[in-house]
């Protein structure tokens, strides 16, 4: 199994620009998860999906946030307009019904100048 | 919300001593796992506790699930380089699929 996959590995752009992260879970996981890590807040849960139904998205920090899962094998977190603050290591993390622990992604790091 | 208290916030240890990070939480949990960050990767899964006062082990690694199921330890047996990294314990409580993260503690062997 490839595991989570998470693209890009790396994204730098402008204050005001839109910016589109993009998830794989692993296949027959029917959990998946947006992470957020910086140094100050540690990794804050932004929001999850149960068998692609957003459950709890009260960690999304704004309007500007929004995430979808059209289908079992991919999930986006869009940012618009993105900020400097939101400068941060994104992660994506699946869980199977059966598992107790999350897989995750290596991650998103967005830098917004 | 659910907290999650770990202690200590970093260590710097020489190589071949023991580790013990440990985790409080303000409620109780009916999961405890404990995960490893390397540089530049997302966490990677260790050990899972499913049960008040398990003790498991992974190789030199031992963990326990608290008897009062709102607090975790884990300890690292003879440290060597590669245990750098920072290690976060975490909980889910009921049958929530969400994991409530600690703060990690950040890990750094000498030789």
């Amino acid at each position: 199994d490839a595991g989570v996959i998470q693209s890009p590995r790396h994204e730098v752009t402008e204050m005001g620009q839109e910016v589109t992260l993009r998830c794989k879970p692993i296949s027959g996981h029917n959990s998946l998860f947006w992470y957020r890590q910086t140094m100050m807040r540690g990794l804050e849960l932004l929001i999850y999906f149960n068998n692609n139904v957003p459950i709890d998205d009260s960690g999304m920090p704004e309007d500007r946030f929004s995430a979808k899962m059209p289908n079992a094998s991919f999930s986006t977190l869009k940012i618009q307009p993105s900020e400097p603050r939101d400068s941060a290591v994104y992660f994506c993390a699946s869980s199977g019904s059966a598992d107790y622990g999350y897989t995750f992604g290596s991650g998103t790091r967005l830098t917004v100048v | 919300g659910q907290q999650l208290n770990q202690s200590p916030q970093s260590m710097f240890i020489q190589e071949g001593e023991d580790v013990s990070m440990n985790c409080t939480s303000s409620s109780i949990f009916n999961t405890w796992l404990w995960y490893k960050q390397d540089p530049g990767e997302g966490p990677v899964l260790l050990i899972a506790l499913y049960k008040a006062g398990e003790l498991t082990s992974n190789g030199r690694l031992t963990a326990q699930f608290g008897i009062t199921r709102k607090d975790s330890f884990l300890n690292i047996s003879a440290s060597i380089p590669s245990d750098v990294g920072i290690y976060f314990c975490a909980g889910r409580s009921g049958t929530a699929s969400k994991l409530t993260f600690g703060t990690g503690t950040r890990l750094q062997v000498t030789l």
